[in-house]
């Protein structure tokens, strides 16, 4: 069975720093990756995905996404944090031949210092 | 489109009552998944629905736990009888399923069991 691991359960940044969330899989195959955002109080939402072709994939808010086969990651990048990036961020993988259901890791909780 | 929409938004119960959570999915969506997030356990898959129909319900945790969706708009998630260990926020989430798509998240119930 799949498993996604992020190692980072808080990071801290300052705002304006550049930001790297990790996020590795274990999966024989090529999986289908996401990365969802989760504000105070409410639910996730989804910031990128990856299925194939350009490994590097843009997503909303700013934050892009960069898929290594070689490393079985796919971290998550900020150039330059705000306040408001603060929230959980949560790293998922769904695999083919399954049931489409995602595995999701535990998360990242991003702090922001002004 | 609203959103997938949860009810209530807080719920305070004592132990031993019954709880039920609601909600309506995205309209057009086939696939329903029930979600409890803690602090100690992190995001877990409760249940989930294809076509209005239980595909697996072995994150369910014990039989005090029941859900049902009588149509494609709506689903109920029941406890009964509640338990202190029960407080939780759990969320709803649909997507189309049959290939790699994003799940939409509602805002969550926050679960409070004295």
């Amino acid at each position: 069975a799949q498993s996604v691991t992020q190692p980072d359960i808080h990071i801290t940044v300052s705002e304006g720093a550049s930001l790297e969330l990790r996020c590795n899989y274990s999966y024989g195959a090529t999986p289908y990756l996401f990365w969802y955002v989760q504000s105070p109080g409410q639910g996730l939402q989804l910031l990128l995905k990856y299925f194939s072709g350009d490994t590097l994939v843009q997503g909303i808010k700013g934050f892009e996404a960069e898929f290594k086969r070689s490393q079985s990651s796919f971290n998550l990048r900020k150039p330059s944090v705000h306040w408001s990036d603060a929230a959980e961020y949560f790293c998922a993988v769904v695999t083919s031949g399954g049931s489409y259901i995602p595995t999701f890791g535990r998360g990242t909780s991003l702090i922001v210092h002004p | 489109d609203a959103g997938v929409i949860q009810s209530p938004r807080h719920e305070v119960t004592e132990m031993g009552q019954e709880v039920t959570l609601r909600c309506k999915p995205i309209s057009g969506h086939n696939s329903l998944f029930w979600y409890r997030q803690t602090m100690m356990r992190g995001l877990e898959l409760l249940i989930y629905f294809n076509n209005n129909v239980p595909i697996d319900d072995s994150g369910m945790p014990e039989d005090r736990f029941s859900a049902k969706m009588p149509n494609a708009s709506f689903s109920t998630l029941k406890i009964q009888p509640s338990e202190p260990r029960d407080s939780a926020v759990y969320f709803c989430a649909s997507m189309n399923s049959g290939g790699f798509n994003e799940q939409f998240f509602g805002p969550g119930t926050r679960l409070t069991v004295l």
